[in-house]
């Protein structure tokens, strides 16, 4: 079992509406969670991090923590043509150096 | 501030040929990381090294080398290249610390023949 699973997608959404992207991991330990996007032939970059359960917002952006569930998520409001990118889920487990990625959520957010 | 620069952009090596991807950072970061990005793969980290002088294995290190040379600076080395190292690779480092988040360099495509 992967430590981390993403819906490889692609999903499609219009401008302007919600993009809700989806992340589970297995180890139950795990501390720290993050989403990067990854533009086309670019390197990651962090968007958001999230330690505690519930939500945290940033902007446009929220992301949703559920240790309980192992489940955390990002939702993008008012989407723009300029978040299409793959978004990556993150997780450290806590044992320092060890972080663990997804294969990535191919988003296209269309105009 | 450069972050985090990694040297060369693309390389292309015939099998059993050896390289060095070079890596640094200007943040004053204490910890430094390799990972290779395959499609389908995800990112998958090679070696890792928490402080000057410490390096660890990571999920996938069986082909490769590390050398860190001093605090800005983590090598990878390819001794003996194969197809199955055609990837890109990344360096990060991150700031060691209760909560760790980490800052990637722009990547090295590296295509093995």
């Amino acid at each position: 079992q992967k430590e981390v699973e993403q819906n490889s997608g692609p999903l499609s959404v219009p401008e302007g509406a919600i993009a809700s992207l989806n992340c589970t991991y297995s180890d139950r330990v795990s501390q720290s969670f993050f989403w990067y996007r990854q533009y086309s032939g670019k390197s990651p970059e962090l968007i958001m991090s999230i330690y505690s359960n519930g939500d945290k917002e940033d902007g446009r952006f929220t992301a949703q923590l559920n240790k309980a569930s192992q489940y955390v998520s990002l939702l993008i409001r008012d989407s723009q043509p300029s978040d299409s990118a793959t978004y990556l889920c993150a997780v450290n487990n806590g044992n320092g150096n060890q972080f663990y990625f997804g294969t990535g959520t191919s988003l296209t957010v269309i105009p | 501030n450069a972050g985090v620069t990694q040297t060369p952009k693309f390389q292309v090596l015939k099998t059993g040929q050896s390289m060095t991807l070079q890596c640094a950072q200007d943040m004053n970061h204490n910890s430094m990381y390799w990972y290779r990005q395959d499609p389908g793969m995800g990112l998958r980290l090679i070696y890792y090294s928490a402080s000057e002088g410490t390096t660890d294995k990571g999920e996938v290190p069986n082909g490769y080398n590390v050398s860190r040379l001093n605090k800005r600076e983590f090598s990878l080395r390819l001794e003996s290249a194969a197809p199955s190292q055609t990837s890109v690779y990344f360096c990060a480092s991150s700031e060691w610390g209760e909560w760790e988040t980490q800052y990637f360099g722009p990547g090295t495509r590296l295509l093995v023949l």
